[in-house]
């Protein structure tokens, strides 16, 4: 049982570069989540999904977008990055009871 | 402005004491409270809840306390070891809009456990 999953570990971009974060969960969740953590920071959400084809927006969306196609899977796709998207980023899933969330092992991104 | 408060970011104890992490927080509509444990390079984990309906929750060598009057929880480990260093979030969930599945976490306290 893998949990949640998350590629790549590490990434270097230039400004103005996009890419997309990949995530997945193998627990059947209906909540996905997507995080930042800046230094000295708590988790800023960025956007959430509550089920295949529904997602929102969360404290922090701007220059991010999200897709759910399917339950399992909730990629986070950054387009013209900026110094500022620099960060580690978490994708969590969780079930509608209890509310814990389950967190991948993170993607520290640089953007120079 | 922050509703989920850590105000000690660092705290230090030695191996067999007790840990005490704690958490203050401003929205009263909360009602489901959690604490996770993060080392360095991985994603945060799960340790321990409570329910706005209970005010102690024990696991093994971890409880959790909450005084929903003072809006302060706090998190005892004992006794401490010292593969229990890392960074403690709080988080909290609840309040209107069905946002119960939206968790809104404190800034982390490090934990460092003296052998």
């Amino acid at each position: 049982n893998a949990g949640v999953t998350q590629t790549p570990k590490f990434r270097i971009l230039k400004i103005g570069q996009s890419m997309t974060l990949q995530c997945a969960q193998d627990m059947n969740h209906n909540y996905m989540y997507w995080y930042r953590q800046d230094p000295g920071m708590g988790l800023k959400l960025i956007y959430y999904s509550v089920g295949a084809g529904i997602t929102d927006k969360g404290e922090v969306p701007n220059g991010y977008n999200v897709s759910r196609s399917t339950t399992e899977d909730f990629p986070l796709r950054l387009e013209l990055a900026a110094p500022s998207q620099t960060s580690v980023y978490f994708c969590a899933s969780g079930s509608s009871q209890p509310y814990e969330q389950y967190f991948g092992p993170g993607t520290r991104l640089t953007v120079t | 402005d922050q509703q989920v408060k850590q105000n000690s970011p660092s705290l230090s104890v030695q191996e067999g004491r007790i840990s005490i992490l704690n958490c203050d927080y401003t929205n009263s509509m909360f009602d489901y409270f959690l604490w996770y444990k993060k080392y360095p390079a991985e994603g945060p984990t799960f340790l321990i809840s409570i329910s706005s309906i209970k005010d102690k929750n024990e696991d093994g060598r971890f409880t959790v306390f909450l005084n929903k009057s003072a809006k302060h929880l706090s998190l005892h480990i004992v006794p401490s070891q010292p593969g229990d260093s890392a960074v403690y979030f709080c988080a909290a969930s609840g309040g209107s809009g069905g946002s119960n599945y939206k968790l809104t976490f404190g800034k982390g306290t490090l934990l460092t456990v003296n052998p």
